[in-house]
């Protein structure tokens, strides 16, 4: 089974502009979640999406926002770009709905915004 | 709110050291508990996970075990080896139907042969 796909991988901005990320989750996972990581704040939970349908999220303002379509791939979207943005986005995948099983995480994007 | 309180690194040692992470957490509940692994350039990898008080979670020499009594879930390994420099990360799951990790600040971990 292929894993979690992040593209792309790299990326490079100026603040002002907007960004889109893509998340591909694992066959059969229908729940993704986004986090974002730096060394500062650490790893922080964006938002999750399953079923097509954000199911919670985290304490980010509205310029981040996320959708997931009907094969469960994900994308989030970053409106307005600020330097502080500038992170790894990491995507993870989950089988199972209401099982605390494992998430499977992607390698990343890394987002530089100048 | 629930939030995990990760010993501080970056921590160093030799080669076929007695490694210990320290983890704590505070809950609302009664969260599932996971280590994950962080190697330079890649995403997270789950190292172990432990579901219930007592449980104890291990995989390639590594052992957590979950202790309810003391909010605790720190990280062992008899005999490290310079493969296993990476980034440590402790977090907590608690709600079902809701995916969210909670993370520690992680420790960086390097092994000196």
């Amino acid at each position: 089974k292929a894993g979690v796909t992040q593209t792309p991988r790299y990326l490079i901005k100026t603040r002002g502009q907007q960004v889109t990320l893509s998340c591909s989750p694992i066959s059969g996972h229908r729940s993704v979640s986004w986090y974002q990581q730096t060394p500062g704040q650490g790893l922080q939970f964006l938002f999750e999406y399953f079923s097509e349908t954000q199911r919670n999220k985290g304490n980010f303002p509205g310029r981040f926002s996320g959708r997931q379509f009907s094969n469960s791939r994900s994308e989030m979207n970053v409106s307005t770009l600020e330097l502080g943005d500038s992170a790894l986005y990491l995507c993870a995948s989950h089988p199972t709905s209401g099982v605390s099983n494992e998430q499977f995480f992607g390698p990343g994007t890394r987002l530089t915004v100048l | 709110g629930d939030s995990v309180t990760q010993m501080e690194g970056p921590v160093t040692l030799s080669e076929e050291a007695f490694l210990t992470i320290n983890c704590t957490y505070t809950a609302t509940g009664y969260p599932s508990l996971f280590w994950y692994v962080q190697y330079p350039g890649e995403g997270l990898q789950l190292l172990l996970k432990a579901t219930k008080a007592d449980d104890k979670g291990s995989n390639k020499g590594f052992e957590a075990t979950y202790r309810k009594e003391t909010t605790s879930f720190h990280l062992e390994k008899g005999s490290v080896q310079v493969s296993d420099s990476a980034v440590y990360f402790c977090a907590l799951h608690l709600n079902f139907g809701n995916e969210k990790l909670t993370f520690g600040t992680g420790t960086r971990l390097t092994i000196i042969p």
